[in-house]
């Protein structure tokens, strides 16, 4: 199985340019998500789609858009990077409205 | 607005000691989950509690919920190398849709 899938897994950009994070699940879940990871702040969360055809900001959404192209995939995009948006980048998926969280591995990015 | 505080957000262990990392919410949660992340790697699930005052156990982790379902703690009794990582706690549910992270423990274990 191969779970949540995110691509690309390594990224770096120049301040202004754009990109879109893709990932997809095949565990059939209705929910995705992203989050951010920095050193010493945990996990932040930047959108989420609770089901097909629906997207929510997070707790950190500027800067960031997303589309939940169909059941599997859920994009996130950077229309024009910052310094301030150097992370980790974490796609994840569940069943429902709660339950357990599947990651994806992680998309590290850098924007110079 | 939806928030769970960690404590400690390091903790420099010997191997065979024990572990804890704390989580406090401000609201009362309707549950809590915990999730493991090794250096490198990605959050995995370790558990999920539901009741007020649940206390579960996977081999050396013990996990506990408070009374009032406002605290959670993470146990480890003697530690090993392969416990190094950071731990989370997560409030799935308060918010609706929203998973809402704690800043996590990092645990570092010397042999």
């Amino acid at each position: 199985n191969a779970g949540v899938t995110q691509t690309p897994k390594f990224q770096v950009l120049k301040t202004g340019q754009s990109m879109t994070l893709q990932c997809a699940q095949d565990m059939n879940h209705n929910s995705m998500y992203w989050y951010r990871q920095d050193p010493g702040m945990g996990l932040r969360l930047i959108y989420y789609s609770a089901s097909e055809g629906t997207t929510d900001k997070g707790e950190v959404p500027n800067g960031y858009n997303v589309s939940r192209l169909n059941k599997r995939e859920f994009s996130l995009r950077l229309e024009s990077a910052a310094p301030s948006q150097t992370s980790v980048y974490f796609c994840a998926s569940r069943a429902g409205s709660a339950g357990e969280l599947f990651f994806g591995e992680g998309s590290r990015l850098t924007v110079l | 607005g939806q928030q769970v505080m960690q404590i400690p957000q390091y903790q420099h262990v010997q191997e065979g000691e024990d572990f804890t990392t704390y989580c406090n919410s401000s609201t009362t949660l309707s549950n809590i989950q915990w999730y493991k992340q090794r250096p490198g790697g990605h959050p995995v699930f370790l558990i999920q509690l539901v009741k007020s005052g649940e206390v579960k156990k996977q081999k050396r982790l013990t996990f506990q919920f408070g009374e009032a379902k406002k605290n959670s703690s993470l146990h480890i009794t003697a530690t090993q190398t392969t416990d190094v990582g950071t731990y989370f706690c997560a409030d799935p549910y308060t918010g609706g849709f929203k998973t809402i992270f704690g800043a996590g423990t990092r645990l570092f274990v010397k042999a």
